[in-house]
């Protein structure tokens, strides 16, 4: 089945410590997207990428990077600058139709 | 900027009423809009989305809602409440220029029995 998957679905990381967020696509979508939820504050743009080799910061970049060296991965590094980095990840992807896909998310807990 | 307002973080219905949930707008320029649903620990499901066609867009699940360029509202709305519609519920809009969405801050709807 077509779809998003991302991975893991639970990470637990140390301070001071990067860790890195799959996400994989086969829906052929060229353009593919993190988001950042916190309870009551929805979700927030952390980066996006509309074709491989580009990408452009969202609006909650910092302390975040990105690759887009495939049209079906867009992988996320959250690194030690990220002040808080504890949160639900979600991935998605888009095509001509304008709407997003999401994967099932990431839960990261910084101990 | 374009953003969208999500009006009550949290609604509580009776099983068999109506549920309406609110959003409002701000855009330039005549905007695609969506809603999405989120059950606990999942990812965001697509309920419908206005792209400019019919003001009236029905989704998934029995929800419909209303696209008002007056009032710069797209109100999500169900007839009857079902167990089953409890989950958390997301208005978006998008973004001249990017694809991305911009999120409401979300309505959580409790269905009691």
């Amino acid at each position: 089945d077509g779809g998003i998957t991302q991975s893991p679905k639970y990470l637990f990381r140390k301070e001071g410590q990067n860790v890195t967020l799959s996400c994989e696509q086969n829906l052929n979508h060229d353009a593919m997207y993190w988001y950042r939820q916190d309870p009551g504050q929805g979700l927030r743009l952390i980066y996006y990428s509309q074709i491989v080799n580009d990408f452009q910061k969202g609006d909650i970049a910092e302390g975040y990077s990105v690759s887009r060296e495939k049209k079906e991965s867009f992988p996320l590094t959250v690194t030690s600058a990220q002040k808080n980095p504890t949160a639900f990840y979600l991935c998605a992807s888009s095509g001509e139709t304008g709407e997003l896909f999401f994967g099932e998310g990431s839960r990261l807990t910084v101990l | 900027a374009q953003s969208v307002t999500q009006l009550g973080s949290h609604v509580s219905v009776s099983e068999g009423a109506l549920v309406l949930l609110r959003c409002n707008y701000s855009s330039s320029v005549p905007p695609y809009l969506f809603w999405y649903v989120q059950y606990p620990n999942q990812g965001l499901q697509l309920l419908l989305k206005y792209t400019s066609a019919a003001t009236l867009v029905k989704g998934i699940n029995g929800f419909e809602a209303e696209f008002k360029k007056s009032e710069t509202s797209f109100h999500l709305t169900k007839p009857s409440a079902h167990m089953s519609d409890a989950a958390e519920y997301f208005c978006a809009v998008s973004h001249t220029g990017r694809r991305a969405l911009t999120f409401g801050s979300g309505t959580r709807l409790q269905v009691q029995p």
